[in-house]
């Protein structure tokens, strides 16, 4: 089966500007995340889909950080404006659904390096 | 904040070897994962242990879990130069309502 697609694969922007990711989930997942992972430390919830509606973002800086699923499937994460400390690889997972013991399936990732 | 701490951080084998990476959590889990991560790539799920488990085995990986110490270890015998990697403990609470926790790795060097 195809896995998690996400692109790009790297990103490099000037800080103040506005960046976009894009993830396609396994097939028939219904939970999307996207995590934040800073180089040298473990991936970080920035929020959580069960298909088009959000589960937890309690961790989303909201003033520059917004992310859809619109139709339960591929998903967007945006930055704008973006900080010098967001400079991480962003990383998309999906499961089949919200169960405590489901397993994540993760893409590649962005690399985003913010100069 | 991060729920689970690997220990060591950063751990250097000879092929052959076993590699014993170990975890510690604050909170009562539901279940407790580990993810391997290659350079540059997504993490993958290596086994589940449930709250109610010990120990559970997978091929050449053994995972022990103590809830009274707070503490999972991941033992990975026989090591071969395509497990260099990073391993992380992730942690479900035990409402089993919260997504997983991931701890900061330990980086795993296997050499030949």
């Amino acid at each position: 089966e195809a896995g998690v697609a996400q692109s790009p694969r790297y990103k490099i922007i000037e800080k103040r500007q506005s960046v976009a990711f894009w993830c396609n989930p396994i097939s028939g997942h219904a939970t999307l995340y996207w995590y934040q992972q800073i180089l040298g430390q473990g991936p970080k919830l920035l929020i959580q889909f069960q298909n088009n509606g959000v589960v937890d973002d309690s961790q989303l800086p909201k003033d520059r950080f917004s992310a859809e699923r619109l139709k339960g499937v591929d998903s967007t994460l945006k930055i704008q404006p973006a900080k010098l400390e967001d400079s991480a690889v962003y990383l998309c997972a999906s499961s089949l659904d919200l169960g405590s013991t489901e397993k994540l399936f993760f893409g590649s990732g962005t690399q985003l390096s913010v100069l | 904040s991060q729920q689970g701490e690997e220990d060591p951080q950063a751990l250097s084998i000879q092929e052959g070897e076993n590699a014993t990476m170990n975890c510690s959590y604050k909170t009562s889990i539901n279940n407790l994962q580990w993810y391997r991560q290659n350079s540059g790539r997504g993490l993958v799920h290596l086994i589940l242990i449930r709250s109610n488990e010990r120990e559970k085995h997978s091929g050449r990986l053994r995972v022990t879990l103590d809830t009274s110490k707070k503490s999972s270890s991941l033992l990975i015998t026989a090591s071969r130069a395509a497990d260099t990697a990073s391993y992380f403990c992730a942690t479900v609470h035990i409402t089993g309502n919260t997504p997983l926790v991931f701890g900061k790795g330990t980086r795993l060097s296997v050499i030949a």
